[in-house]
């Protein structure tokens, strides 16, 4: 069982270049997320989807847009990369609005990018 | 959505117990407690999830009071490979944008 698979694992920019970070889930889940962690900070999220069909900002969206291409896949896209989007990557899904739980996410084993 | 409070670090000797408190002195009726995982260069993982009293699973046991602003993970019996960062979460069902704080990096000790 594959869980969340983000693809690439690593990769290095120059200032400038643009590139997507793919990521799907096959647990059947309706939100998806990609997060951002920077050296011994925590996770901050960038953009979510709630449910196919939807996408909106979360804490730290300037320089990113996102693709929620169908109920299994999400992508993040960086236009014109700059250093400071130097970081790690994770994508994330989970079952948000089935069951009266909290909300439970998942994550890939992350995506680290070096912007040089 | 409901701030959390956690201590920045902890150490323990293998074997034993340990107890990590979270406070979130606003949390909401309808919000659960969770706490995630996650060792170097890997993403959380979920270990536990509560709303109120007790819940035990394989790997821990969570322990929320009655008035819920604060909720304790407990670790039984530590080894080395329970070394990690311990993230607590608070947030109901229409919680999508959660905040991981700077969590609680547990180090054990040989």
């Amino acid at each position: 069982n594959a869980g969340v698979t983000q693809t690439p694992k690593f990769q290095v920019l120059k200032t400038g270049q643009s590139m997507t970070l793919q990521c799907a889930q096959d647990m059947n889940h309706n939100s998806m997320y990609w997060y951002r962690q920077d050296p011994g900070m925590g996770l901050r999220l960038i953009y979510y989807s709630a449910s196919e069909g939807t996408t909106d900002k979360g804490e730290v969206p300037n320089g990113y847009n996102v693709s929620r291409l169908n109920k299994r896949e999400f992508s993040l896209r960086l236009e014109s990369a700059a250093p400071s989007q130097t970081s790690v990557y994770f994508c994330a899904s989970s079952r948000l609005g089935q069951g009266t739980s909290g909300n439970t996410i998942y994550f890939g084993e992350g995506s680290w990018l070096t912007v040089v | 959505l409901a701030k959390t409070t956690q201590p920045i670090s902890m150490d323990s000797y293998e074997g034993q117990e340990v107890n990590i408190t979270c406070s979130h002195n606003n949390i909401a009726t309808n919000d659960y407690i969770t706490w995630y995982q996650q060792f170097p260069s890997q993403g959380p993982r979920f270990i536990i999830q509560g709303y109120k009293t007790k819940v035990t699973n394989e790997v821990a046991s969570l322990f929320i009071p009655a008035d819920r602003k604060s909720s304790t993970l407990s670790l039984p019996r530590v080894s080395l490979s329970d070394t990690a960062v311990y993230y607590c979460l608070v947030g109901g069902a229409g919680s999508y944008q959660l905040t991981f704080g700077k969590g609680t990096k547990l180090s054990v000790i040989p």
